[in-house]
């Protein structure tokens, strides 16, 4: 069975620090790669994707693709309390346009003041 | 007005009830999808409909069933609801032009006494 694997957490980080989370995967026939951002009681938001080996940077967000060890991460640069939320790591297991995501349990993170 | 509508939003009934969900969605998108969340544990998948006329059984859908009654409206049944269904709902939908990006409905709160 695909799997996607995330540290629970909690992930507890000061503000304006660095937040690094991580997501690995089974599958290695996985193409694409979604960060959501779900906070408690609300909807999952897609925040970011990734498709390609590397590093892709949206304002304070990065995400990093290293297909080879089949891992995924997020990082949230100068952090903020309005980032506390679980951070969902998603991967498309479908393959070609067959959109059908399988998503980690989600990690908890909670930004200090 | 929210282009993804789950409704009802909160529902208490009991167990041996059948019970139907409702998603509605104004974005025009052709891809539609169940999802349950449990406490502590990711979104599991529970169908998708890529159109009209194609549904698929998700990983876990036993339990469970849906009708695609229009582009835009995807229902979700559980024919004779039992306790360990109690959990959040959500409905999402995709562009299959963009389908890297699912967008949640606000979820319904279920709970199976």
């Amino acid at each position: 069975q695909k799997e996607v694997e995330q540290n629970s957490g909690p992930l507890s980080v000061p503000e304006g620090a660095i937040a690094s989370l991580n997501c690995t995967y089974s599958d290695r026939g996985s193409q694409s790669f979604f960060w959501y951002r779900q906070y408690s009681g609300k909807s999952p938001e897609l925040i970011m994707f990734i498709y390609s080996n590397g590093d892709k940077e949206d304002g304070r967000f990065t995400a990093q693709l290293n297909k080879a060890s089949q891992y995924v991460s997020l990082l949230i640069r100068d952090s903020q309390p309005s980032d506390s939320a679980t951070y969902l790591c998603a991967v498309n297991e479908g393959g070609g346009s067959n959109y059908k995501l399988t998503f980690g349990k989600g990690t908890l993170l909670t930004v200090n003041p | 007005d929210a282009d993804v509508t789950q409704t009802p939003r909160n529902r208490i009934t009991k167990t041996g009830k059948r019970i139907m969900l409702e998603c509605s969605q104004t974005k025009g998108h052709d891809r539609m999808y169940w999802y349950r969340q449990d406490p502590g544990l990711g979104l599991q998948l529970i169908y998708y409909s890529f159109d009209v006329k194609d549904i698929n059984k998700g990983e876990i859908s036993d339990g469970y069933s849906v009708s695609r009654q229009a582009q835009a409206k995807f229902s979700l049944s559980l024919e004779s609801a039992i306790p360990n269904q109690t959990a959040l709902y959500f409905c999402a939908t995709s562009d299959s032009r963009r389908a890297d990006t699912q967008y949640f409905g606000p979820g319904t709160r279920l709970t199976v006494l």
